[in-house]
């Protein structure tokens, strides 16, 4: 089993839906859960950071973790075409990330 | 400018020759890091550097070795690339007070045939 599971996609959405995308994980000494938006032939940007359980919100984007179940997601309200992207979860102990594969997104207008 | 900067931003080489990947930043970032990336396979860690002084392996670190040459510079080679080498490759950089938040360079796309 790989230590960060994450489905690669693509998941396709309308303009304006509400999109969920998840990650699960193996080790529980992760405590720093990270999202990373990445544009073709660009490199990963932070999106969301958060330390261990609960909720992060930050404009259009909410990240929840849940360490009970190993689960963390991210939700993006109002979807616009410009965030067709990859998103990559990412997960730290302390320093170095250990990320998913990424799932690409398309919002079509 | 971009915070984090990597040279080149291509490059096809051939088998069984030297390359060496360099990275800089301007963020003023002690821990610096180059992960490789491959469809399907996401982001790996190759090497990581603390300060100046320290290097670590990461988790596929073999046929790479790398060089902090200062804060700023940290270096990634390839002594004898080989065809499954050819990969986009990341170098990141975080602060100590906030060591998980990682910012990446736009990648170096590397073809070795």
């Amino acid at each position: 089993q790989k230590e960060v599971e994450q489905d690669p996609g693509p998941l396709s959405v309308p303009e304006g839906a509400i999109v969920s995308l998840n990650c699960t994980y193996s080790n529980s000494a992760f405590q720093y859960f990270m999202w990373y938006r990445q544009y073709s032939r660009k490199g990963p940007e932070l999106l969301m950071y958060t330390y261990s359980s609960g909720n992060k919100e930050d404009g259009r984007f909410t990240a929840q973790v849940d360490k009970s179940s190993k689960y963390i997601s991210l939700f993006i309200r109002d979807s616009q075409p410009s965030d067709s992207a990859t998103y990559l979860c990412a997960m730290s102990p302390r320093s170095t990330l250990t990320f998913g594969k990424g799932t690409m997104l398309l919002v079509s207008p | 400018d971009a915070d984090v900067t990597q040279t080149p931003r291509n490059r096809i080489t051939k088998t069984g020759k030297r390359i060496m990947l360099e990275c800089s930043q301007t963020k003023g970032h002690d821990r610096m890091y180059w992960y490789r990336q491959d469809p399907g396979l996401g982001l790996r860690l190759i090497y990581y550097s603390f300060d100046v002084k320290d290097i670590n392996k990461g988790e596929i670190s073999d046929g790479y070795s790398v060089s902090r040459q200062a804060q700023a510079k940290f270096s990634l080679s390839l002594e004898s690339a080989i065809p499954n080498q050819t990969a986009l490759y990341f170098c990141a950089t975080s602060d100590t007070d906030r060591e998980a938040e990682a910012f990446f360079g736009q990648g170096t796309r590397l073809t070795v045939v």
